[in-house]
């Protein structure tokens, strides 16, 4: 079956702490795998895709098919990093997201 | 980029009736997507819709139910029939496009939907 998991439904951090956001999934064919953020107030929008091998406001996303994960990681978190993060996987033309994880990052 | 814009941006509607939202882009894409979001939940895809055929729904999700119209490539509706309290959702509309070097999906801000 085709799955998105985050197992984290809140993640709190100090500013300029460390974050890593938890994604695992479940395909049976060759994954592509996004993450998409939601701040407060605005529309979901898509952060970065791991085919691009990009970093995109200081967040990488590494994809691991042994451990079927594609973590969200940033070394030092800002406060403008708080916001809702969805992982989604690509099946057919289609995404399966994952529940969301809500980073809060205080000072 | 898309603009996509969706009307109403919220709703509180009586159980036994039907509310059709619209989903309009700023240019012509060939498919748009209708997703739904209930309370804790994740977004899920309720059905693609591509003008000049029937739109393709997800497992779970009905044309009776759901019914869609696209009758061009820049606008779509979804109705959500029959409502009851369970209904209770964000709903979202969403294209796929070209951009930079890869195709993106881009959302609509979604229609909050309260079923009393």
């Amino acid at each position: 079956a085709q799955r998105v998991t985050q197992p984290e439904k809140l993640l709190s951090v100090f500013k300029g702490a460390p974050v890593e956001l938890k994604c695992n999934y479940s395909y049976s064919g060759s994954p592509e795998l996004f993450w998409y953020v939601q701040y407060s107030r605005q529309r979901l929008q898509l952060l970065l895709r791991h085919i691009s091998r990009e970093s995109i406001k200081g967040f990488t996303a590494d994809l691991n098919k042994g451990e079927t994960s594609f973590h969200l990681k940033k070394p030092f978190a800002q406060e403008e990093d708080s916001a809702m993060y969805y992982c989604a996987l690509r099946a057919g033309t289609a995404l399966i997201f994952g529940k969301g994880t809500t980073l809060s990052v205080s000072s | 980029s898309a603009v996509i814009s969706q009307k109403p941006s919220r709703d509180i509607c009586q159980r036994g009736t039907s509310l059709t939202i619209q989903c309009q882009v700023d240019s012509q894409v060939t498919m748009m997507f209708w997703y739904r979001q209930q309370p804790g939940q994740s977004l899920t895809l309720i059905a693609t819709a591509n003008q000049g055929s029937e739109a393709t729904y997800e497992s779970g999700f009905v044309i009776d139910k759901f019914p869609i119209s696209r009758p061009n490539l820049t606008f779509s509706t979804l109705t959500v029939s029959n409502m009851s309290p369970e209904d209770s959702s964000i709903y979202l509309c969403s294209v796929e496009r070209a951009a930079s070097r890869y195709n993106e999906q881009f959302f609509g801000p979604g229609t909050r939907l309260t079923v009393l």
